[in-house]
């Protein structure tokens, strides 16, 4: 089973509001990471957060971690248009060799 | 230009007709992987390779195999393709398991 879940699956805003992603894990993990798809495109990375980190900033991206809860939010500020893709949410698990994604959040910002 | 590259980018074919997508990195990366991305399902881990020589299956292994023979290469092979593996098709390469990963462009596969 998926040891990621994205929660909502769709969310469609305004350009200009931030938007808010959540992911929920299963098993201990050695950090949580985070990427966008355009559509169909290759995924690409956006921020990593380490399990003994509970915040972390890149530019508009703010990313928490609750490893008590086993769960990690995106939060995107001041969206654009260009924000406008599908996220990931990927669980390494801690001394585990495989790489779970979740089923993704996509986002719809509308100009 | 550090990247992932997968051949082809699309690929219509006929149950039975081996087929192999490649996949090559040019960033001496070690960690290589497949997924396959259905829709409602998210990436699914096909199989992953932690170096040369060094396979293992991943969630849905079944009806593929894949070889790591040089560091950079790290082909996927459909023996005998069935409709239920039409799907898009991703590889990837990281410097270790649990560090992020540099995605190709995707091989869309259909199988009739």
């Amino acid at each position: 089973s998926q040891q990621g879940e994205e929660d909502p699956q769709a969310l469609s805003i305004q350009e200009g509001e931030n938007a808010t992603m959540n992911c929920s894990y299963k098993t201990s993990i050695n950090n949580l990471q985070w990427y966008r798809q355009n559509s169909g495109r290759g995924l690409v990375h956006l921020i990593l957060i380490r399990s003994n980190e509970r915040e972390k900033h890149s530019g508009r991206l703010r990313v928490t971690l609750d490893t008590s809860k086993k769960s990690s939010s995106l939060l995107i500020t001041a969206s654009r248009a260009a924000d406008t893709a599908s996220y990931f949410c990927a669980t390494p698990p801690y001394n585990f060799n495989k790489f779970y994604f979740g089923s993704g959040t996509k986002l719809n910002v509308k100009p | 230009e550090a990247q992932v590259t997968q051949n082809p980018r699309y690929l219509i074919t006929v149950t039975g007709k081996k087929l192999t997508v490649t996949c090559s990195q040019n960033m001496n990366h070690e960690y290589m992987s497949w997924y396959r991305q259905d829709p409602g399902l998210g990436l699914r881990q096909i199989y992953y390779s932690m170096n040369v020589e060094v396979t293992d299956k991943g969630d849905v292994p079944e009806g593929y195999k894949v070889s790591r023979k040089e560091k950079r290469n790290f082909p996927l092979i459909l023996e005998s393709p069935s409709p239920n593996q039409t799907s898009l098709y991703f590889c990837a390469s990281s410097f270790a398991d649990n560090q992020p990963q540099h995605f190709g462009d995707g091989t869309r596969l259909s199988i009739l």
